[in-house]
């Protein structure tokens, strides 16, 4: 396994449209987040899945946000009529909960650009 | 709600130089985690921090947390053109949910 993979890589859409990223965590890894980070900005928590049950959503996710992972491997986050504001980068990572820590480990991103 | 600043925001230096990037942050925390992010990249892991007093070294960098101060630094030794990147420090406060809360990224550009 190379890592965390993200796909697509880019993502332009007009206003109003609905657009799925795709996040392939580490094969053993529990746990997944999703970030977003804006130009020149650090990432900002979104949500969080350990196995499958999303167990925290930030206030930043509004109701055109949602992310799942059925089965406890890949998750999907799903921005629904779209705004320029989305505009971002998306970033998934995933981690192994040891005994009181953890590394999150980044994938590529997903580069959304909203017209 | 949990802060985390970092300074300097930009920082050009010249190669063989010394510098020292600072984090601080708001709220208690013993979990301080530093991240590098080439331009158009993801995040790479650096260092993970854990208690306080806590010193990790890897080649030219070095990370140091003071908890009672709320206080992470990383210090950069003899700087080459391949560290430049955008450094970004990172705070959990949660056990059992460890969510990070970033600073803004210190953007360090090493000159010849």
């Amino acid at each position: 396994d190379t890592g965390v993979s993200q796909n697509p890589r880019h993502k332009i859409t007009k206003r109003g449209q609905n657009v799925t990223f795709r996040c392939d965590p580490i094969s053993e890894h529990n746990r997944l987040y999703w970030y977003r980070q804006t130009l020149g900005q650090g990432p900002e928590f979104l949500t969080y899945f350990q196995n499958e049950a999303q167990l925290e959503k930030s206030r930043l996710l509004s109701d055109r946000f949602s992310a799942e992972r059925p089965k406890g491997s890949f998750s999907t986050l799903e921005i629904q009529r779209t705004e320029q504001g989305d505009s971002a980068m998306y970033l998934c990572a995933s981690s192994y909960m040891r005994d009181s820590w953890e590394t999150q480990y980044f994938g590529p991103g997903t580069r959304l650009l909203v017209l | 709600e949990l802060k985390v600043e970092q300074n300097p925001l930009f920082l050009s230096m010249q190669e063989g130089k010394n510098y020292t990037i600072y984090c601080n942050y708001s709220t208690t925390s013993d979990r301080l985690y530093w991240y590098r992010q080439d331009p158009g990249k993801s995040l790479e892991s650096l260092f993970v921090l854990l208690s306080n007093g806590a010193v990790k070294q890897e080649g030219r960098l070095m990370a140091s947390l003071d908890t009672k101060a709320r206080l992470s630094t990383l210090h950069i030794t003899a700087a080459v053109h391949d560290l430049s990147a955008t450094y970004f420090c990172a705070v959990d406060i949660n056990f059992g949910n460890e969510k990070l809360t970033f600073g803004t990224g210190t953007r360090l550009t090493i000159i010849p």
